[in-house]
């Protein structure tokens, strides 16, 4: 059974501040997204990586995936309020259709 | 446009009384999923058709019932709705084309019982 384990689970930070949030997976696979949510909404997809070494990056996050180590991180430079949500990796394994297997979250807090 | 669309986005239902959650989607993709929600947790996946097929996960409740009538259209059906059943309920969709096929959320229905 694929577990897919984020770290921190709460992080707290300054803004102008930088910070990564991890996500380990425990079976092969070779896709990843990363996914924002805000509080009451639906999931915002970030980033989608499809190989190993893959790196995407939007604004101040910048997204990687290293598929030998089975670890993704999500990297924040000089955090902004406006990123305060919860973020969501999600594994890819096919069955038939793709199916995601969600990480915890990681919910993050920028203060002013 | 939307293009995953969940009806109501808002759901008040008496615990045991039947309630059904809508999704619609325009992108003429044959995968549709129903996830469940908790508060404070992880998306979990309950089932989803491909195509005509239906695909249950192994620890979905019975109480869980999903129809999908044409490609547009799927419904989740809480046959008697406990209050361990609040949540939200996402619709996601996809197109298996090749090797890369992305899932699109839909913006959810918040289902509260009382």
């Amino acid at each position: 059974e694929l577990k897919v384990e984020q770290n921190p689970l709460f992080l707290s930070m300054q803004e102008g501040k930088n910070y990564t949030i991890y996500c380990n997976y425990s079976t092969t696979s070779d896709r990843l997204y990363w996914y924002r949510q805000d509080p009451g909404k639906s999931l915002e997809s970030l980033f989608v990586l499809l190989s190993n070494g893959a790196v995407k990056q939007e604004g101040r996050l910048m997204a990687s995936l290293d598929t030998k180590a089975r670890l993704s991180t999500l990297h924040i430079t000089a955090a902004v309020h406006d990123l305060s949500a919860t973020y969501f990796c999600a594994v890819v394994i096919i069955q038939g259709a793709q199916k995601l297997v969600f990480g915890q979250g990681t919910r993050l807090t920028i203060n002013p | 446009d939307a293009m995953v669309i969940q009806n109501p986005r808002y759901q008040v239902t008496q615990f045991g009384k039947p309630v059904t959650l809508s999704c619609s989607q325009t992108l003429n993709h044959n995968v549709m999923y129903w996830y469940q929600q908790k508060s404070s947790q992880a998306p979990k996946l309950l089932f989803h058709y491909y195509d005509k097929d239906f695909n249950n996960e192994a620890d979905t409740p019975d109480n869980f019932q999903s129809r999908r009538p044409n490609t547009s259209f799927c419904f989740l059906d809480i046959r008697s709705p406990g209050l361990g059943d609040a949540a939200m309920y996402l619709c996601a969709t996809s197109r298996v084309l090749g090797a890369f096929h992305e899932q699109y959320f839909g913006p959810g229905t918040r289902l509260t019982v009382t």
